[in-house]
């Protein structure tokens, strides 16, 4: 069974890091670009990005400027640090999974992690 | 990017009913790479259909998806208590994926 575990931080002041890590059991941890989601009330659900185990990635253009993402496979793990925050910012933040190695949708998702922006 | 726009904002049904949900795309989704989640309070998304009409490991047969190109449909039939949730498609043809902004299944 595929299970993701995030954790981080999740009260930040204006112009602070944003930084997130996913844990991945189960399942390969290769061959997939792992994701990370946000959601707030006023945007809704938002890509922010994604990343294969050969650390390749992809971000969503409206945050390329201040996102990085990571990946340890030694660890299984991946991370998600996003700078400069503001209170825009502050959101439910997803890590996951697509369903398969291929072009799919996330079958697997963490837990969330509650983000809070406060100037 | 690929702007996804559901309708209608809220559903309210009754259990037994049947619900039918848009999701329209401001260009084409090819190879019908589209999906639907769910999402109930305190809970991560959940995946229902992927591809369009294909319904995801453990989801019932009273949910069904169908379109193409630009107009997609989730077909919820028969609602039970526990289908009451927001749902949300989304489209993984190109980068930024992107989400619509939800249907809400509500209780009549």
């Amino acid at each position: 069974q595929v299970q993701l575990q995030q954790w981080g931080a999740g009260l930040l002041k204006s112009s602070e890091t944003l930084s997130l890590t996913c844990t991945v059991s189960g399942g390969f941890f290769s061959g997939y670009y792992w994701t990370w989601i946000r959601q707030s009330p006023g945007k809704g659900l938002e890509w922010i990005g994604e990343i294969n185990s050969s650390g390749n990635t992809n971000y969503n253009p409206s945050l390329k400027s201040r996102v990085i993402m990571s990946i340890d496979t030694s660890k299984n793990q991946f991370s998600l640090n996003l700078t400069s925050v503001t209170a825009a910012d502050t959101a439910f933040y997803y890590c996951g999974r697509p369903r398969l190695a291929v072009r799919s949708p996330l079958g697997y998702w963490g837990q969330g992690t509650q983000v809070t922006v406060s100037s | 990017e690929i702007v996804l726009t559901q309708s209608p904002d809220t559903l309210s049904l009754s259990p037994g009913e049947s619900a039918t949900l848009s999701c329209r795309a401001s260009q084409s989704v090819t190879n019908n790479f589209l999906a639907w989640y769910q999402q109930k309070p305190g809970q991560a998304p959940r995946l229902v259909i992927y591809g369009a009409s294909s319904r995801a490991a453990g989801i019932p047969d009273r949910f069904s998806g169908s379109g193409s190109g630009t107009d997609f449909t989730l077909t919820l039939s028969r609602l039970e208590p526990e289908d009451f949730a927001v749902y949300y498609c989304q489209q993984y043809d190109r980068s930024p994926r992107t989400f619509g902004q939800g249907t809400k299944v509500e209780i009549k």
